[in-house]
This record gives C-alpha cells, structure tokens and sequence, in this order.
C-alpha cells in the first residue's frame, strides 16, 4: 500500500519554458503533500508542503512564483517550474502522507529534470 | 536545535560482510519519530522503518536490523551478509512536532561481489 507515482519520470526543456510535474497517491488518500528538490550526492532539500485545498507553504528560499504548487484533489499535487532555466535542473521529489499514519511520507519515484 | 548526523560519508564492504550505518540525533522534542530511507541508483526512496521515541525496542526484517539508544541519541542501521543489491545511497532522518522530516546527509553504501 501507499504508492505515489510521478509522471513524467524525465524531462528535458529548452530555457525559458515551464514545466508540469504530477505527483498522485494512488492508493491512499493524501492530505498532505511534500515537494523537495535534490542535487546530485545530496540530502533532499523541501520546498513546499502541500494540503489539499488549500495554499502551498514555502520554505525559506524558494521562489513561489518559480515554483507553482497545485493540491486540487487528495490525490493529485502539481508542481510547475516557470520559465525554466539551467540552474532548476535538478531531480524533484514528492512525497504524501496518509490521514492516519501522519508521521511516515511515501515517496514518488522523482522526476529528473534538464534544463538546456 | 534539530539535527541529523550521518558521519560515514560513503563505507564499501565486500559482499557476505556485515556493515553499520550510524545516525546520531539532536531534538528537545520529547515526541519524535525517526525513520530511514534507500535510495537506490534509480532514485526512489524506499521506507524502510520508522521508529517512534517512546519505543526503544530493537528491530530485525530479514537482514536488516535497527539499533534505537536514547541515551546516546543514536539510530544505528545494520546489514548482516551485505549483497549488491544493497549498494545505495541510505538516509535517516527526524520528525517531530511539525511533522517535517530532517534529513540527515546520506551514507553511500557500496557493496562489491
């Protein structure tokens, strides 16, 4: 149980575009949801919590109008990188956690993302 | 001040042999939970315990094994009769009252046949 899938698994943009990546808990609903950004040989990084219905909180440092966080759904969280640029490669991960085991998050298998 | 300490940056052992991976801790939280993750080569972040503060019971699943001491702030992992396929990129990390999780650096395990 408590499987979270991210589409796409790879992207690769030219500068300047924007960038869609879907997280969804598929068997469990999430209410809360986690999106963090690694670099290579590195700890995960938070970016944002995620909680359904309402507005993303932002950690310390990340641009929110860089990074567009969508909870529409209790299974369903977006992250859109805007005008992409070399510097946002990276490879993103989310994460959800489920009402009643609150403390653990499952993670998804991470989107890598190339900036040209 | 919350805090993950993961001091072996990467350890390689060679298949069969046994290998601790140490995590030590700081939080004034008396409530918490620590946990660990595999993160293999291909990315995903495998849950692979978690462990509440209250609960300092040893852990085994197969061949993996969980050394919880409060008193020395320390969540020890242990592989016994290490394979390849535990070769990976190992992570632990804290939770407490705001339910972040802090995470420590990583230990990079490679495991040679």
């Amino acid at each position: 149980g408590a499987v979270v899938s991210q589409h796409p698994s790879w992207v690769i943009c030219k500068s300047g575009t924007s960038v869609k990546i879907e997280c969804r808990s598929l068997d469990f609903q999430a209410t809360t949801m986690f999106w963090y950004r690694q670099f290579p040989k590195q700890s995960l990084m938070l970016m944002a919590t995620s909680n359904e219905g309402s507005k993303a909180t932002y950690e310390q440092g990340v641009e929110k109008d860089k990074f567009l966080i969508n909870h529409a759904s209790l299974t369903l969280s977006t992250l859109t990188v805007t005008s992409a640029h070399p510097e946002d490669s990276s490879f993103y991960i989310c994460s959800a956690r489920t009402r009643r085991h609150q403390e653990t998050q499952y993670f998804g298998p991470g989107t890598r993302l190339l900036v040209l | 001040a919350q805090k993950v300490t993961q001091a072996q940056t990467e350890i390689s052992v060679v298949e069969k042999e046994d290998v601790t991976l140490d995590c030590v801790y700081e939080t004034r939280d008396t409530t918490y939970y620590l946990f660990w993750y595999k993160q293999p080569p291909s990315g995903e972040l495998v849950f692979l315990i978690r462990r509440n503060s209250f609960d300092e019971q040893n852990e085994i699943s197969g061949r993996y094994s969980w050394n919880f001491q409060k008193s020395t702030s320390s969540f020890n992992f242990t592989i016994t009769a290490s394979q390849v396929v535990d070769s990976a990129v190992y992570f632990c990390a804290l939770s407490y009252s705001n339910r972040k999780l802090i995470w420590g650096l990583g230990t990079s395990l490679a495991v040679n046949p």
